[in-house]
């Protein structure tokens, strides 16, 4: 699987939209980029995932450039609950198996 | 449904003693992955099962094994507990079908190796 680039930590007011940032200058045709959220000590959150075009579900928005070497992940509306370690990370896809390779991952701090 | 549940939430043991945890997929769900979290080493995958046979499996030591059950419920073993087998261990489920559907995260079994 490709290997992601992550900013280590960020802040955000809350209320404000905050856009991670993650690079995948290595990603294949075929791998899918994924995001998990981890609360402090909790079990990774599925964010959201796409392959090539931009996605929306009720937590997110996912932005992939058009060579597919880098990503954005935008909370539209950042709340304090939203503080957490963001991982952005790039898959094969079909038949590969579930095996995620966790980064470092971004430390998101929404600020009241 | 019910989510992805994981027993024991805390352990405590002592070096050299071994150690059972059990996870429980969501209902439908096949593939149970395993992860160990340490603070050194991040979020680190174990192995996969898949109807009852290992798939995939991350680079650890043998003292670490698994296995599955005909109901997908998965147990995990580590053996000859060592100082640095203190760990998060996370289990995640998903349908298994086709390898690249998500996955979801159990609440994790915090291990504390004394």
């Amino acid at each position: 699987d490709a290997k992601t680039t992550q900013p280590p930590s960020m802040d955000c007011a809350e209320g404000r939209a905050a856009n991670l940032p993650c690079n995948h200058s290595t990603i294949s045709g075929n791998e899918y980029v994924y995001w998990y959220r981890q609360i402090h000590s909790q079990g990774p959150q599925y964010i959201i995932h796409g392959l090539k075009n931009n996605e929306t579900n009720e937590m997110a928005s996912l932005i992939i450039t058009e060579d597919r070497k880098s990503s954005t992940l935008i909370l539209p509306h950042a709340t304090l609950r939203d503080t957490a370690v963001y991982y952005c990370i790039v898959r094969v896809g079909e038949n590969a198996g579930n095996m995620l390779t966790f980064g470092g991952g971004t430390r998101l701090m929404v600020k009241p | 449904k019910a989510g992805v549940t994981q027993t024991p939430r805390y352990l405590i043991k002592t070096r050299g003693q071994q150690v059972t945890l059990s996870c429980s997929p969501i209902s439908g769900h096949r593939s149970v992955s395993w992860y160990q979290q340490t603070p050194g080493q991040g979020l680190q995958f174990l192995f996969e099962y898949f109807s009852e046979t290992q798939r995939n499996k991350g680079n650890f030591p043998g003292r670490f094994s698994g296995r599955q059950f005909s109901n997908s419920r998965s147990e995990m073993n580590v053996s000859t507990l060592e100082l640095g087998d203190s760990a998060l261990y996370l289990c995640a489920s998903s349908s298994g079908t086709s390898g690249q559907e998500t996955q979801y995260f159990g609440p994790g079994t915090r291990l504390l190796v004394l």
